[in-house]
């Protein structure tokens, strides 16, 4: 099965610091990528979707400079949070699909905690 | 706009008992459905799918969802459920190859 790679898995960092996070689909070129976020016992809230090549399509109510998202090759979109803050403290989730089919494949998580 | 309802954050069942986690749709076109498991601090493995092929389909770890278009249901079921099973499960919904909309999820809980 297609196989995503979400790293790190947990990070803890300062306020003000940014931290960034990378998401590799490993056997298949995903053409677009999502990122999530997901509060504590609750379901998951999409922030953007990126496709390879161009600007990530930001939900509404996220903010696109605080949450920077780069999809530079068919396998690998990374999220930055810039100067964090521990409210931006989270389980951020990727998941990429293919070009060939609607089925997305999720990574296993990064759990963030702003100091 | 497409959503899902989720009935019963909260299931708890016997081991060995029958297992029915309830998930009702909302689309204006026809839809593709999903139920993602996930179990502790990891993210979302695809239990099944339904892309208007057969409506009942067949997932992994023995899970099955029958489409019913009649009731706007994928409701999702094992025969016999076993402590590994313990875990949140979202069914989801999408409109071809657009974004997927989740639902609330439901905490599956085995007693043993």
């Amino acid at each position: 099965g297609a196989v995503v790679s979400q790293h790190p898995s947990w990070v803890i960092c300062k306020s003000g610091t940014s931290v960034k996070i990378e998401c590799r689909s490993l056997d298949f070129q995903a053409t677009t990528m999502f990122w999530y976020r997901q509060f504590p016992k609750q379901s998951l809230m999409l922030m953007a979707t990126s496709n390879e090549g161009s600007k990530a399509t930001y939900e509404q109510g996220v903010e696109k400079d605080k949450f920077l998202i780069n999809h530079a090759s068919l396998t690998l979109s990374t999220l930055t949070v810039t100067s964090a803050h521990p409210e931006d403290s989270s389980f951020y989730i990727c998941s990429a699909r293919s070009g060939l089919g609607n089925i997305q494949y999720f990574g296993a998580g990064t759990r963030l905690s702003v100091l | 706009a497409q959503s899902v309802t989720q009935l019963g954050s909260h299931v708890s069942v016997s081991e060995g008992a029958l297992v029915l986690l309830r998930c009702n749709y909302s689309s204006s076109v026809p839809p593709y459905l999903f139920w993602y498991v996930q179990y502790p601090n990891q993210g979302l493995q695809l239990l099944l799918k339904y892309t208007s092929a057969a409506t009942l389909v067949k997932g992994i770890n023995g899970f099955e969802a029958e489409f019913k278009k009649s009731e706007t249901s994928f409701h999702l079921t094992k025969p016999s459920a076993h402590m590994s099973d313990a875990a949140e499960y979202f069914c989801a919904v999408s409109r071809g190859n657009e974004k997927l909309t989740f639902g609330t999820g439901t905490r599956l809980t085995i007693i043993p």
